[in-house]
């Protein structure tokens, strides 16, 4: 069982819908959670970070993690075209532990 | 400049070529790190310098050959390369010393070896 499992999509959805992305993993010993977003033809910028279990909200982002169930989540939410890139998300142990990255899930937001 | 630059952009080389990717950040971080972005697979952690001392080797092959001169730069040295090695060669930096997590990444250089 690969550390990070993320639906690579693509996933296509119309402009003003809720987005869901999620990631699962088995190894209960990360505690920090990532969310990357990669447009084509750059590197990802870092979205949403969280420690451990809970919800972060970010304007019309929000992230979530349920520890018990090894899941992590990220809700966009009135998705816009301008929200079309590959999402990653990333996962550590500690702050001094190397990312665990998924292989990222590409969304196209339609007009 | 700001944030996290890379240098060449593009790149092709033969597999006897020798070339040098850099890496430049602005952030005023102590950590560098190097990654590759293939397709379909994810980000593979190549290496990792913090505070100018390389703390990390992910059973990278020799003909990678990382220097960091200080913790502004970072460099990625090629030779003999393969096809297969054919990917997103991307930059990233952080806080440094137990701050790994908040890493900024560059753009990236698209490598092409024939």
């Amino acid at each position: 069982q690969k550390e990070v499992e993320q639906d690579p999509g693509p996933l296509s959805v119309p402009e003003g819908a809720i987005v869901s992305l999620n990631c699962t993993y088995s190894n209960s010993a990360f505690q920090y959670f990532m969310w990357y977003r990669q447009y084509s033809r750059k590197g990802p910028e870092l979205l949403m970070y969280t420690y451990s279990s809970g919800n972060k909200e970010d304007g019309r982002f929000t992230a979530q993690v349920d520890k018990s169930s090894k899941y992590i989540s990220l809700f966009i939410r009135d998705s816009q075209p301008s929200d079309s890139a590959t999402y990653l998300c990333a996962m550590s142990h500690s702050g001094n532990t190397p990312l665990v990255f998924g292989k990222g899930t590409r969304l196209s937001v339609i007009a | 400049e700001t944030g996290v630059t890379q240098t060449p952009r593009h790149l092709v080389m033969g597999m006897t070529n020798k070339k040098s990717l850099k890496c430049e950040q602005h952030l005023g971080h102590n950590a560098m790190y190097w990654y590759k972005q293939s397709a379909k697979k994810p980000l593979e952690l190549m290496f990792v310098y913090n505070f100018k001392e390389q703390t990390e080797n992910n059973s990278v092959p020799s003909r990678f050959s990382p220097e960091c001169p200080n913790s502004s730069h970072l460099f990625l040295h090629l030779h003999t390369l393969q096809p297969e090695d054919s990917a997103l060669y991307l930059c990233a930096s952080s806080q440094g010393g137990s701050t790994y997590n908040e890493q900024f990444f560059g753009p990236g250089t698209r490598l092409t070896v024939l």
